[in-house]
Parts: structure tokens; sequence; C-alpha cells
């Protein structure tokens, strides 16, 4: 059975640092291209970062560009997202998905882990 | 920015058929893709590449397109049907994932 599963959320302070990481079993991590997908409280879904099956071509909304990082090992199954300047408005559960190709133009999710809440406050 | 464009809400009584609309300028040239969220779980993809449906989903749910709207259809809504549903695609121009802003369905 596939398996995603995101770490490391948590409270920080308004211009604080974080680091999301995701964790894949039951598939080879390095045959697919993965997102983070984030989605405030009682709110739609927003496409945040993806990055190519072999680290390639990292990519980012318009809202996080300059402040997060995406990164993957797939000698270890794992997908990161580093979060840095964070605000209020970053606050939300942070999902990792998994895309069925890993590399090309159509981008889509056919898994996803549970999520990890991050909530930026004072 | 580009947008899709989903009704926020949809009532139908158990054994009725549902329809869900998303509509964007797009999506005559990039598929749409279909997601269930029910509450406090993670999405899962009910419909692929405008029509297509995935292993273990129900065949009552069917996905169509005609020029700038995609719908999703739920034949034979069930009480289990409940639930948040969001359309996606990709902005042709930046390449960013879409989504629209979800759709509430509630089996009366």
């Amino acid at each position: 059975e596939v398996q995603l599963v995101e770490s490391g959320g948590g409270l920080v302070q308004p211009g604080g640092s974080l680091r999301l990481s995701c964790a894949a079993s039951g598939l080879t991590m390095s045959d697919y291209r993965m997102h983070w997908v984030r989605q405030a409280p009682g709110k739609g879904l927003v496409w945040v970062s993806r990055i190519n099956s072999d680290g390639s071509y990292p990519n980012y909304a318009d809202s996080v560009k300059g402040r997060f990082t995406i990164s993957r090992d797939n000698a270890k199954n794992t997908v990161d997202l580093q979060m840095n300047s964070l605000r209020a408005e970053d606050t939300a559960v942070y999902f990792c998905a998994r895309d069925p190709a890993g590399t090309g133009t159509e981008y889509y999710f056919e898994s996803w882990g549970q999520g990890t809440l991050v909530t930026v406050s004072s | 920015s580009y947008e899709l464009t989903q009704s926020p809400s949809v009532s139908v009584s158990p054994g009725q058929t549902a329809r869900i609309t998303c509509s964007g300028d797009a999506l005559p040239k990039q598929y749409a893709y279909w997601y269930q969220q029910k509450s406090g779980q993670a999405p899962v993809l009910v419909i692929y590449k405008d029509t297509e449906r995935p292993s273990g989903i129900p065949a009552r749910f069917s996905g169509s397109s005609s020029g700038t709207t995609v719908t999703l259809t739920i034949s034979g809504v069930r009480a289990e049907d409940e639930a948040d549903y969001y359309c996606q695609s990709v902005d042709s121009d930046t390449t960013y994932v879409v989504f629209g802003g979800g759709t509430k369905l509630t089996v009366l």
C-alpha cells in the first residue's frame, strides 16, 4: 500500500522557519514528481510547490516564491519543504501529494498524505 | 491569474443525480481533474483527464467536458458521497496548478 506521511508541522512565530518532510512507503519515490498543497482552516486547496522525479525544475506558487524551497532525497524516499519568513497567511494544513508522472506537463495528484498543520502566530 | 469557478454548494436527495460544474477559460486546452475531500480527510482523486476514473472509484462517478466547462456527475448519490469536491487544472501560461474554490455536496 502506498503511504505518504508528512511531519514537521507546528506552531511558529511570524518571520520564523519550519521544515516539513514527507516520507513515502510502498513506492519508489524516484519514479514520481512530488508536490506540496496547502489548505487554510475552512478554506480550499492551494498548490504550493512541485519538484520533478530527478530533483529538477522546482516550481513555486507566487505567494511562496523566494521564501519556500522544495527538495528531495530519492535515496531516503523523502521530499522536504523548507519554509522561511513565515507569515500568518501561511497557516494551513500542508499535504504532500504524488503526481503519476516523473516529468512532463500534466500535473495532478494520484495520492496524498494526511497532512501536517502549520500555525504561524505570535 | 488563472481561475477555476465552481458553485459553492449543491444539494440532492439520495438516489438522485448530482452535477458539479467547473468553468475556466483554458479548459478546452487543458485537462481537468476532480477530487473528493470528506471532512477531516485528505483529498481523493475521483476523475482524471476530464473523463477517466481511477481504479477503485465507483462507476457512479463520471466526468465530462464541453467548451470552457467541465462537469462531475454523481449518479445515484449515496449519503457517503457528502463531501467537498474540487476541480483542478493547469494555467497554460505559468504551468501553475490551479484549484477551483470547491463545491460542498450535501445529501439531504
